[in-house]
């Protein structure tokens, strides 16, 4: 099966600062997506990453808290911006590998502080 | 705008009974997934639906797929406890989109 490396695993943040998480794929992907899971929720797509494009953002995110990168068919970044407790979460990436179903990274868990 | 309902959310079964999870969804898709969730973890993937009729099994789950009632169930026979966790299922329309999940015990 296809693999996602999601990094970090975890992490502990000050509030007003920026955390960036990192998945890479190990197979081209056309489009990567972001999701992020609160405590005892199910998980909220927040945004669809294209390679070469500005990534397409869900109702209630905007590109300026979650600002994310897509700079070639394996890699992606989503930095969460300004944190707050709010933030507090779990934020994972996915991708459709051909001949895969679609596939999880495996998590970051964030607590802001 | 694609509403994926999934019921029961919470489930208290006990060691070797039968029960099924509900998933229904609201646009057309002929993609849907069911995912496994343990506490602290990433989504594991149970099963991919393809099409109409469809009908998958592993170990003492069981998923079936009917596109024209846009139904999805997961079928759990003679529960054992290491099933406990929480059940997504997904339908994939442009992206994907998640159930509400169902959180299940099975108690001995």
């Amino acid at each position: 099966s296809a693999v996602i490396s999601q990094k970090p695993s975890r992490d502990i943040c000050q509030r007003g600062t920026s955390l960036t998480i990192q998945c890479q794929v190990d197979s081209q992907v056309t489009m990567m997506f972001w999701y992020r899971q609160q405590p005892g929720q199910s998980l909220t797509l927040i945004a669809t990453a294209n390679q070469g494009s500005e990534a397409t953002y869900e109702s209630g995110f905007v590109i300026d808290k979650f600002p994310i990168s897509r700079p070639n068919l394996t890699f992606s970044t989503l930095t969460v911006s300004n944190m707050s407790p709010e933030d507090s979460s779990i934020y994972l990436c996915s991708a459709l590998p051909p001949n895969y179903g679609y596939t999880f990274g495996s998590g970051t868990r964030l607590t802001v502080v | 705008e694609l509403k994926v309902e999934q019921n029961p959310l919470f489930l208290s079964m006990q060691e070797g009974k039968n029960y099924t999870i509900y998933c229904n969804y609201s646009t057309t898709s002929d993609r849907l997934y069911w995912y496994r969730q343990d506490p602290g973890k990433s989504l594991e993937s149970l099963f991919v639906l393809l099409s109409n009729g469809a009908v998958k099994q592993e170990g003492r789950l069981m998923a079936s797929l009917d596109t024209k009632a846009r139904l999805s169930t997961l079928h759990i026979t003679a529960a054992v406890h290491d099933l406990s966790a929480t059940y997504f299922c997904a339908v994939y329309f442009h992206d994907m989109r998640f159930g509400a999940g169902t959180r299940l015990t099975v108690k001995p």
